[in-house]
């Protein structure tokens, strides 16, 4: 079983639509937990970033974190054409040092004017 | 401020020849990471440097090797080229921690 399990799609919606992104974990380890925003030939930038378990707002996109079902999710509300990408989520068992983030695949988003 | 640069942005190699890959990380940034990205893999840790010296490395044969140097720029080195070794190189740079990682734009890499 891998580390990180995510869905590729490709997830194609119209504007304006709700998108729910989600990963699951195995490694109970994992306290730090990120989603990066990877437009086609540019490197990942990142968007959200939680500590363990719980939700985090910034704008039109909510991260939640369940740790108990180790399941993590990305709300992206309003959707735009500009946030066609592919969205990645990371994990790390610790703060404090670039230590072995491990990511999923990506799930390619299509948002469709 | 200028984010991270990397060079060069595309490259093709035959299989058995080595390559060098540069990372210029933020103003200021001592840390660099080296990402493998593939459409099999993903995105996978390879190394990262702190102050010149390697802090953490992932599960790559020791055909993959870096260094940094006092500027903080970093360099990657491949040798004895796969086919397999066909990706995009990502660099990432940060203050140190590990949440903050800006990524370059990457190097395509492609072995014939």
């Amino acid at each position: 079983q891998k580390e990180v399990e995510q869905d590729p799609g490709p997830l194609s919606v119209p504007e304006g639509a709700i998108v729910s992104l989600n990963c699951t974990y195995s490694n109970s380890a994992f306290q730090y937990f990120m989603w990066y925003r990877q437009y086609s030939r540019k490197g990942p930038e990142l968007l959200m970033y939680t500590y363990s378990s719980g939700n985090k707002e910034d704008g039109r996109f909510t991260a939640q974190v369940d740790k108990s079902s180790k399941y993590i999710s990305l709300f992206i509300r309003d959707s735009q054409p500009s946030d066609s990408a592919t969205y990645l989520c990371a994990m790390s068992p610790r703060r404090g040092s670039n230590y072995k983030l491990t990511f999923g695949k990506g799930t390619l988003l299509t948002v469709n004017p | 401020k200028a984010g991270v640069t990397q060079t060069p942005r595309y490259l093709i190699k035959t299989r058995g020849q080595q390559v060098t890959l540069s990372c210029s990380p933020i103003s200021g940034h001592r840390s660099v990471s080296w990402y493998q990205q593939t459409p099999g893999q993903g995105l996978q840790f390879l190394f990262e440097y702190f102050s010149e010296t390697q802090r953490n490395k992932g599960n790559f044969p020791g055909r993959f090797s870096g260094r940094q140097f006092s500027n903080s720029r970093s360099e990657m080195n491949v040798s004895t080229l796969e086919l397999g070794d066909s990706a995009l190189y990502l660099c990432a740079s940060s203050i140190g921690t590990e949440y903050e990682q800006y990524f370059g734009p990457g190097t395509r890499l492609t072995v014939t």
